[in-house]
């Protein structure tokens, strides 16, 4: 079965500083791979996802993640970040054939500080 | 567009009452699953459905039932509360082939005392 590890519970970073948030997973097969973002009092939403082809994939408010196979990661990096990214961040995975559950890390929360 | 609507937000029950955390999703999603948050646990899949009459158990189903009688609906029963239930609830749906990753509602916060 897959599982993902997310190591860091909780990453502190000054607004504009560069940050990441570390995502590695394990699974015998081909996955799909997810962020997901939690703000405070709020459900889950997509932030980006890999499915196939490029291995560096966007968001539209600045984050990034890369596919690293032979490191079975899926780091999520911002070159700059606001105080408004301020949340938990989950990586998921799933398998990438047929109907499969999605199975989530235990979480990053960010805190941006001025 | 609704997305998926989770009712009540907050509940406060006491040990061995039963009720049931509703879900309901206007976008024609065969996929819906339950998932229980705790503190440094991430999300934790309770039980899903893969379409109208078919449920499966997942990591955590004990104490818990579901059904799936309707492509919108599907409820989460607690039949006997217990003070280890307590924690956000969060249904989510997607669309049948996971490349479109899933929609969240927002949470029912369930406190057992």
């Amino acid at each position: 079965a897959q599982s993902v590890t997310q190591l860091d519970s909780q990453v502190p970073v000054f607004e504009e500083a560069p940050v990441e948030l570390r995502c590695n997973y394990s699974s015998s097969v081909s996955v799909y791979l997810f962020w997901y973002v939690q703000y405070p009092n709020q459900g889950l939403q997509l932030l980006l996802k890999y499915l196939s082809g490029s291995t560096l994939v966007e968001s539209i408010n600045g984050f990034e993640a890369e596919f690293n196979k032979s490191q079975t990661s899926f780091h999520l990096r911002k070159p700059s970040v606001h105080i408004s990214d301020t949340a938990e961040y989950f990586c998921a995975v799933t398998l990438n054939t047929g109907f499969q559950k999605l199975v989530f890390g235990t979480g990053t929360r960010l805190l941006v500080s001025p | 567009n609704a997305g998926v609507t989770q009712t009540p937000k907050f509940q406060v029950l006491k040990t061995g009452q039963s009720m049931t955390l509703q879900c309901a999703q206007d976008m024609n999603h065969e996929y819906m699953s339950w998932y229980r948050q705790d503190p440094g646990m991430g999300l934790r899949l309770i039980h899903y459905s893969v379409g109208a009459g078919i449920t499966d158990q997942g990591e955590v189903p004990n104490g818990y039932n579901v059904s799936r009688s309707t492509t919108e609906d599907f409820p989460l029963r607690l039949l006997s509360a217990a003070p280890s239930q307590t924690s956000v609830y969060f249904c989510a749906s997607s669309q049948d082939s996971n490349n479109y990753g899933y929609t969240f509602g927002s949470g029912t916060r369930l406190t057992v005392v």
